[in-house]
Parts: structure tokens; sequence; C-alpha cells
């Protein structure tokens, strides 16, 4: 069984479009993250999350949010896609929200928007 | 903006070597360092979490210690194998907020036969 699971693996779309990545844990953490991996190969916090907070990184286009429908599930919408969201994507999550915690990753969706 | 730096950016070293790489994080504010192992392809795999000065943490052939006074850790791997060829990226955790766990662009270390 996949800890942390992502949906889709790989993603292209055309710019202006709406999509989202789905992402899934099992281990019944408290707290999911999303990140980004930029160009330079940094993977960036987007968002944290858990069920009762959202803190969204000050950096991140409000064309990105994300949803949760339950504990176990923290989807990333993105509206009108532009060129530069082309990256891939990880979710992540951990026990607790305090970073004391090793965090699991999923195997990352690879954005491309042409 | 939190600066998390590792070094070397790649490493090639023969099998059955040791082996030794750094990450400098802030000395102020610390509350946690983490190191991941990220094979091709694969997830990035936690390796340790420390969060006291002095840590030091074994799994295997393969150690971390932590100074948070002066601001670094290393990640020690004995006799290294093929399999250890991945990528190791340490993480800064300072506390509170999306800051959230800040990387280094991590070590790309591989093992030649």
């Amino acid at each position: 069984d996949t800890a942390v699971s992502q949906t889709p693996k790989y993603l292209v779309t055309q710019m202006g479009n709406d999509k989202s990545i789905k992402c899934e844990q099992n281990l019944g953490h408290d707290t999911m993250y999303w990140y980004k991996q930029d160009s330079k190969k940094f993977l960036k916090i987007m968002f944290s999350y858990n069920n009762k907070e959202l803190i969204i990184n000050e950096t991140v286009p409000n064309r990105f949010s994300p949803k949760s429908p339950d504990k176990a599930h923290l989807n990333l919408h993105i509206n009108s896609l532009e060129l530069g969201d082309s990256a891939v994507y990880f979710c992540a999550s951990s026990l607790i929200q305090d970073g004391g915690t090793e965090a699991f990753f999923g195997q990352g969706t690879r954005l491309t928007v042409v | 903006i939190l600066n998390v730096e590792q070094s070397p950016q790649s490493l090639h070293v023969q099998e059955g070597d040791s082996t030794n790489f750094t990450c400098s994080f802030p000395s102020s504010n610390f509350y946690a360092l983490h190191w991941y192992r990220w094979e091709t392809a694969k997830s990035p795999e936690a390796l340790f979490v420390m969060t006291l000065n002095g840590d030091e943490k074994k799994k295997g052939r393969i150690s971390a210690t932590l100074n948070t006074k002066e601001g670094y850790s290393y990640l020690y791997i004995k006799g290294s194998q093929p399999e250890d060829s991945a990528t190791y990226l340490c993480a800064f955790y300072s506390g509170g907020g999306a800051d959230g766990l800040t990387f280094g662009k991590g070590t790309h270390l591989i093992i030649q036969p």
C-alpha cells in the first residue's frame, strides 16, 4: 500500500485551463502539504493544512487552491494555468504540524503547461 | 528568506569507501533538521529528524550529526554501496506557518562499482 499517493503522475495541459491534482494519504496523519519543485530543483512549500487550519505560503498565486474533502485527502486545484506553472508538484503528510516528525512524500506529479 | 545550503552538489565515491556531506542552515529560530534520501523516479524518504544540539542518529551504515549553535549537520555513509546512490536532501524547520520545511538543493551521490 502506498502511504501517500498522487494522481496523475504526468499532466500535460494548455495555458488557460483549470486542472486538479489529487492526493491521498492512508497514514492517519493530521497534516498534509503541497510542495513545488522549481526549475532550480528546490522543493518549496506551497501549503500546509490540517483539519483546523490552512496555511498558505504568501508567494503562491491565488490561482492555486487546496481542497480537503476529508482528513486523508488534500487536492490541488490550479486555475488559468500559465507556462510558468510547469513543475513537479509533491504532496506530503506528517503526523503533526510541528516539523518534528518526518514527512512522507507522494511520487510527484509532473505538470507541463503548453 | 531561510537559506539552506548543501555541499558538495554532487559526489562520486568508489564502492566501499566512506563519505560525508554537509548541510548548513540558519542557527537562529531552530526547531528541527531533517535528512531525506531521494532516489530517481521515487519519493523522498526520511532518514533522520533531529531536534537537539549534539544529536547523533544512525540507521545502518548512515549516520548524522547536528550542531544547532553553528548551524550545520553532517551526513556520513560508511562503506558505500551502489544502492546508496541517490540525492540526499536536508530540510530545516523553524516552526510555524507555511514556512514548512525549507529544503536544500541536495547532494547527488553516485557510488561507482
